[in-house]
């Protein structure tokens, strides 16, 4: 079954650490994408590529940190800059096509800075 | 910049029907999506309106006005199972041939017996 595949689930992190965070995806989409969800709150975006080896930032890159160097995998680190970084963090694709709305999300990960 | 305006919480009966609307400001708009979010999941696509006008899938409809720059999300026959959270979403170009999608903060809903 085509999807994406966040790992992992669950993670601890002390301050001052970094955290890389997995996403996988076998829908051969072009389009990667990082958001951030907050208790209560919308889906910022964090990071996206379009393409392999290219990647814009979003709304909130600050302290964050991608690559994209397959098609299928576009991890995000969650670096000690990041003065926040307990969240919920969704990674989706989809085609980049202007005129499609639709994003295919994974479970999620969810981080939390002890 | 873009910000996109949805009512922080709603409640309806079941078996009701109930609209979530939706205001945007933005540059480079292309299209409106709506998101479905229960509690701890990831969010799924409901519909997304490129032109102006109705778009019906079985209980949920969608609809854009690009002159207004509003658009709904319509659910008839309230289910206990639609209580969750919904976004709306534009489709924007954010420059230099790329496209993103920006969310609203969420509009929670309740479906009550």
């Amino acid at each position: 079954d085509g999807g994406i595949t966040q790992s992992p689930k669950y993670l601890f992190r002390k301050e001052g650490q970094n955290v890389t965070l997995s996403c996988e995806q076998n829908l051969n989409h072009d389009a990667m994408y990082w958001y951030r969800q907050d208790p209560g709150q919308g889906l910022r975006l964090i990071y996206y590529s379009q393409i392999v080896n290219d990647f814009q930032k979003g709304d909130i890159a600050e302290g964050y940190s991608v690559s994209r160097e397959k098609k299928e995998s576009f991890p995000l680190t969650v670096t000690s800059a990041q003065k926040n970084p307990t969240a919920f963090y969704l990674c989706a694709s989809s085609t980049p096509d202007r005129y499609t709305g639709e994003l295919f999300f994974g479970e999620g990960s969810r981080l939390t800075v002890l | 910049g873009q910000s996109l305006e949805q009512p922080s919480e709603v409640t309806a009966v079941e078996g009701a029907i109930v609209q979530i609307n939706c205001t945007y400001q933005t540059s480079g708009f292309y299209g409106l999506s709506w998101y479905q979010q229960h509690d701890g999941g990831a969010p799924t696509f409901l519909s997304y309106n490129a032109l102006d006008g109705l778009e019906e899938t079985g209980r949920f409809s969608s609809f854009l006005s690009r002159s207004d720059s509003y658009g709904y999300l319509l659910l008839q026959e309230l289910q206990m199972k639609d209580s969750a959270s919904y976004f709306c979403a534009v489709r924007e170009d954010s420059g230099a041939g790329s496209y993103q999608l920006t969310f609203g903060k969420g509009t929670k809903l309740s479906v009550i017996p």
